[in-house]
């Protein structure tokens, strides 16, 4: 069974500093694996998918990297802003199983 | 293009009654999951419709959950009784071909608390 793990549950960091957030995986077996953002009282908007063969996507100040071997996933955000703060969602798609398994998120807090 | 919508936003209602959810997915889009997120618990997916035909139902609860799509255009999931623990935030998600090739596509949830 497909359980993906995300450190921190909550992280909060000043204005302009770099961060990562993890994502862990229990079984390598995936189709891809998606970064979501969802904002209070709001939807999960997709920020980066990342297939299977690839090892990383990026999208203006955020870059994914996978690591399908190990199970791991991360979230880099460069000079982070108080607009970036959100609740961060990995998810993984197994194989054979059109649906996706997520983490529990990490709340993201950037102070100005 | 108008994005997956959901209605309700909010719904709160006693236990034993029973309450119906919609989602109307992106158009033309043929894929759509339904997926739950109960307090302190991660979003778990429920059922995911092809067309008008469920695919996947492993992740329905119990009995007391009944999904349909009509035609294949929206969806309704309907809970009765409620139970207390059915309280959560539900969501949906379109794509329009299979996940592991399209990206999926969230509404922005009805949140259900059940008294």
């Amino acid at each position: 069974k497909q359980e993906v793990t995300q450190i921190p549950a909550a992280l909060s960091v000043p204005e302009g500093e770099n961060l990562v957030l993890n994502c862990s995986f229990t079984d390598s077996a995936i189709y891809n694996l998606q970064w979501f953002r969802q904002d209070p009282g709001k939807g999960l908007t997709s920020l980066l998918l990342i297939q299977s063969s690839q090892r990383e996507q990026t999208s203006g100040r955020l870059n994914a990297s996978l690591d399908k071997s190990s199970g791991r996933s991360t979230l880099y955000i460069a000079a982070s802003q108080p607009g970036d703060s959100a609740t961060y969602l990995c998810a993984v798609e197994p194989q054979g199983a059109q649906k996706l398994v997520f983490g529990q998120g990490t709340r993201l807090t950037i102070n100005p | 293009e108008a994005g997956v919508t959901q209605f309700p936003s909010h719904s709160v209602i006693e236990k034993g009654q029973t309450v119906t959810l919609r989602c109307d997915p992106i158009s033309g889009h043929d894929n759509l999951y339904w997926y739950r997120r109960v307090m302190g618990k991660e979003i778990k997916f429920l059922l995911h419709f092809v067309k008008e035909s469920k695919q996947d139902e492993s992740g329905m609860p119990n009995n007391r959950f009944l999904a349909e799509r009509t035609g294949g255009t929206y969806s309704t999931l309907k809970v009765q009784p409620a139970e207390l623990e059915d309280s959560g935030v539900y969501f949906c998600a379109s794509s329009q071909g299979a996940s592991f090739s399209y990206e999926q596509y969230f509404g922005p949830g009805t949140r259900l608390t059940v008294t």
